[in-house]
């Protein structure tokens, strides 16, 4: 079975400052990509970063960074410089072959952030 | 460029009624998912739909729920004869390719209450 593990269901920073949201994962399959998505009260799902499984490099999207541990199938989010709007629940999910036919996106079940002014 | 259109944003229903949600995907995108999302949870796989056909359909419910993307118009989740249980936010998702390197584009969802 393909899980994804979040460890704190919320947390919270200060404005400005550094935070970073946990994630593990478990899959046997060797190709797949992992994401962040936000989720804010307006329920809207955004991508806010992804990251290939065969890549070493960790992505980065402007003030969003991952650190990506494979062989402990470790997939954390940083947010830096955090600002008010980034207040929102965050989601780790990953996409893999399910066997039936198509690449599910696994979730987790999520990481409720607030940012604090 | 529209994104992934689902209608209504909010539906109310009573037990024993049926609900239809509909989704229109990006423009140039024929693969469609459907998700689940209960009160406090992270989104659950129901089926994966293209053009007239069901490819995945191992996270539905084996009764009461069905779906379909035909040729011509929007994708739509029926649920028949809806309960309590059956509350939560469905969300739609369509992607061009069914690969892995692709992460979805999502609806906003619709909000289904049954009272």
């Amino acid at each position: 079975a393909q899980t994804v593990t979040q460890s704190q269901p919320e947390m919270s920073v200060q404005e400005a400052e550094t935070v970073t949201l946990s994630c593990t994962y478990d899959t046997s399959e060797s190709n797949y990509y992992l994401f962040w998505y936000k989720q804010p009260p307006s329920r809207q799902m955004i991508l806010v970063i992804r990251q290939e499984a065969y890549k070493q490099q960790n992505a980065t999207e402007n003030r969003f960074s991952v650190n990506f541990q494979k062989a402990a199938k470790s997939f954390s989010l940083k947010i830096s410089d955090s600002q008010l709007g980034d207040t929102a629940m965050y989601f780790c999910a990953f996409i893999a072959y399910s066997g039936a036919g198509s690449y599910q996106l696994t979730f987790g079940k999520g990481t409720k952030l607030s940012v604090i002014p | 460029n529209a994104g992934v259109m689902q209608n209504p944003r909010h539906l109310v229903r009573r037990r024993g009624q049926e609900a239809r949600l509909r989704c229109s995907p990006m423009k140039g995108h024929s693969h469609v998912y459907w998700y689940r999302q209960l009160p406090e949870e992270g989104l659950k796989f129901m089926v994966y739909l293209q053009k007239e056909n069901i490819i995945d359909e191992s996270g539905m419910p084996k009764e009461r729920f069905s779906a379909e993307f035909p040729k011509e118009g929007p994708s739509i989740l029926r649920i028949q004869q809806v309960v309590r249980g059956d509350s939560a936010a469905y969300f739609c998702a369509s992607s061009p390719l069914a690969t892995e390197n692709y992460g979805y584009t999502f609806g906003s969802g619709t909000r289904l209450t049954v009272v």
